[in-house]
């Protein structure tokens, strides 16, 4: 069964530093996703991409963030200047269709921990 | 107004009986109802979602109640497992919004056996 995958599953960087969150969505799907979930806490929105610019964004996803779809099959997020409360697990999904019934698959996460 | 409020936060049942989660929202532009299961050290997988237009939706021991006046819906498990010990997401989207889902606060339920 086709899967949404993320790597690293775990990153540990130092305040200040730049990370770059890798994913490869499912294969023919359209719309791309990130998401976060601080330990314990909801998930929250980040960004939705689409066809090779950002569809939404939530407050969460400021200066500090960017997305980018480099080749055909990855689908990163970049955060150029990590600070402490940005750690927190990331989900990457996406979706075949837009809309209600555009059901969003999510990988597995990547645990960023910012020391 | 894009905030989705569920309870309980946790629930506890025995194995057999029936675990009911419920959510409320302000926002009557959703029009996606979907709930996500999520275990430990995992991304969240879509279990079963409705939209407005039907008051329930029923998928095996699944199932969402809809209650469109009072901007409420639950998500009921029949014959709970031990199996189905996991975290539980409610969510809703509106259309044309990138298909943002707003997720509420999560329930972790435990079956007991």
């Amino acid at each position: 069964e086709p899967e949404v995958t993320q790597t690293p599953s775990h990153q540990v960087t130092q305040m200040g530093q730049e990370v770059i969150l890798r994913c490869v969505p499912i294969s023919n799907h359209l719309y791309f996703y990130w998401y976060r979930q601080i330990l314990g806490q909801k998930v929250e929105f980040l960004v939705s991409f689409y066809n090779n610019e950002i569809s939404e964004k939530s407050e969460i996803f400021d200066d500090q963030f960017s997305v980018e779809r480099p080749d055909g099959s990855n689908f990163t997020l970049k955060i150029r200047s990590t600070k402490l409360e940005d750690s927190a697990m990331y989900f990457c999904a996406s979706s075949e269709l837009a809309g209600g019934w555009g059901e969003q698959f999510f990988g597995p996460g990547t645990r960023l921990t910012v020391l | 107004q894009q905030q989705v409020k569920q309870s309980p936060q946790s629930l506890i049942v025995q194995k057999g009986g029936i675990s009911i989660i419920n959510c409320a929202y302000e926002n009557t532009a959703f029009d996606y109802f979907p709930w996500y299961q999520q275990f430990p050290g995992k991304g969240p997988a879509l279990l079963i979602a409705i939209r407005p237009d039907v008051s329930e939706k029923k998928e095996g021991r699944f199932t969402i109640s809809f209650n469109k006046s009072a901007k409420q819906f639950s998500l009921h498990i029949m014959d709970s497992q031990p199996g189905d010990s996991a975290t539980y997401f409610c969510a809703a989207s509106t259309p044309n919004a990138g298909n943002m889902l707003t997720f509420g606060g999560g329930t972790r339920l435990m079956v007991k056996p």
